[in-house]
This record gives structure tokens, sequence and C-alpha cells, in this order.
């Protein structure tokens, strides 16, 4: 797989614990965000999304809190566990009508059994 | 259900060969169709994305191009391969909303 600990940032957290990343985004006219899991080796796969005009949306096990006033997006995953471990990327929507989306650096999570 | 494919899933090329991607979606149509690069330990940059058949938007000035010969069928081309190119190329696609689908990647290693 990809050695994506070398330039990412890191979040280590133990098994049952809850995990937050977070995402700074810089296009105010940004409406729409998706959070993404990237495993090893593997294509991004899509979590969650959320339009500009909620500040909290729920899955199963994930929130997404999007505070547009300091453009900040999080992601919430309760009750970690092993096989979340993975990169975790934000992306916006970058506007026109080709829905082109901006992709975050990302960040790794390790979950520790 | 929709799916994505990509290949080969890794290659191993020699500096200034050709090179040939491939992607194809199954279950929809007149998806919009991109090509990404990852480099290692990086987010996702855009190279291409198309609308429709024929219509290729770059995104990034390079020695790479991009077609779309089908409908459901997006080609990432090379015709002389540089060591910078080495990463790994995604493919995704989406119909008409924000929300990508990923395939599941090409692992290109420029020798």
């Amino acid at each position: 797989g990809e050695s994506v600990g070398l330039h990412l940032p890191t979040l280590s957290v133990q098994e049952g614990d809850n995990s937050i990343i977070n995402c700074a985004y810089s296009n105010s006219a940004s409406d729409y965000f998706i959070w993404y899991k990237q495993e090893s080796g593997k294509g991004p796969q899509f979590i969650i999304d959320i339009r500009s005009n909620m500040d909290k949306r729920q899955g199963q096990r994930v929130t997404v809190l999007l505070n547009k006033t300091v453009k900040h997006l999080s992601l919430q995953i309760a009750a970690t566990q092993p096989g979340d471990s993975a990169v975790y990327f934000c992306a916006e929507n970058s506007g026109g009508s080709n829905y082109k989306l901006t992709f975050g650096k990302g960040t790794l999570l390790t979950v520790n059994p | 259900s929709q799916t994505i494919h990509q290949w080969p899933a890794t290659l191993v090329q020699p500096v200034g060969s050709p090179l040939s991607l491939e992607c194809t979606v199954e279950g929809t149509s007149n998806p919009n169709l991109y090509w990404y690069r990852q480099a290692a330990g990086r987010g996702l940059q855009l190279l291409f994305y198309s609308v429709g058949i024929g219509q290729i938007s770059s995104e990034v000035p390079q020695n790479l191009s991009a077609s779309r010969p089908q409908d459901r069928q997006f080609i990432l081309s090379s015709k002389k391969l540089l060591l910078s190119d080495s990463g790994f190329y995604l493919c995704a696609w989406s119909l008409d909303r924000y929300e990508q689908y990923f395939g599941p990647g090409t692992r290109l290693t420029v020798t």
C-alpha cells in the first residue's frame, strides 16, 4: 500500500473511543461537502455528505458537522473500530455544472486495539 | 447497481514509454467521468473530467491526455512517461450531483 503516513496529519485513538477528524475549507461559496474514507491501496469510499443549509447530519456511527462561519467541517466517528483505520478526506464542490470536487489533504486515522 | 472498473491494477513502465489506463462504468448512462492522480501521502489531484463522449477538460497541463471514445469508457494516455508520472491513478464517476464514486485505482511506477 501507500506510505500515506509521511505527509498527512495523523490521529491515533483506542478502539471504542470516539474520533473527530477536522477539515478547513477555503471557498466560502462552496455549498456541498463530502467525507471519503480511503483504505490503503484502494479507491476512496463515500461516507457521508452535507449541504450548506445544514449544520449537522448523522449516519451510521458517523456525524458530520459544518460551521460555515469559520469554514470548518468535522467528521465524528463513534465507538471507533480497527476497521475504521484509513485516510479520511473532506471534499467541497468547486461550483459549475461539471460537478467538480476539491479534496483536502487527508487525515490518517489509526485505531489501536 | 453501478460498478466502476480500472485496469491494469498495477503497472511498471520505463521512462519514455507510452501509457494507456482504462476505466469503464457499468449500470448507468451519460455519467460525468474523472481522472485523478494521488502521489504517496498526498491528496487527490484532478487531471481530467468529461461530461460526455468526446468532451474532455484538462485541469493540469502535463504530458498526459484523456479520451472518452464511448459513453462509459474513459482512457488516460501518455506518449512518453516521466518519472514524475508515478502515482496512484483513480477514475471516478458521478451523475447530476456532486457525489463521486471511485474505482479501485491503478498503481503506476515509472522506472
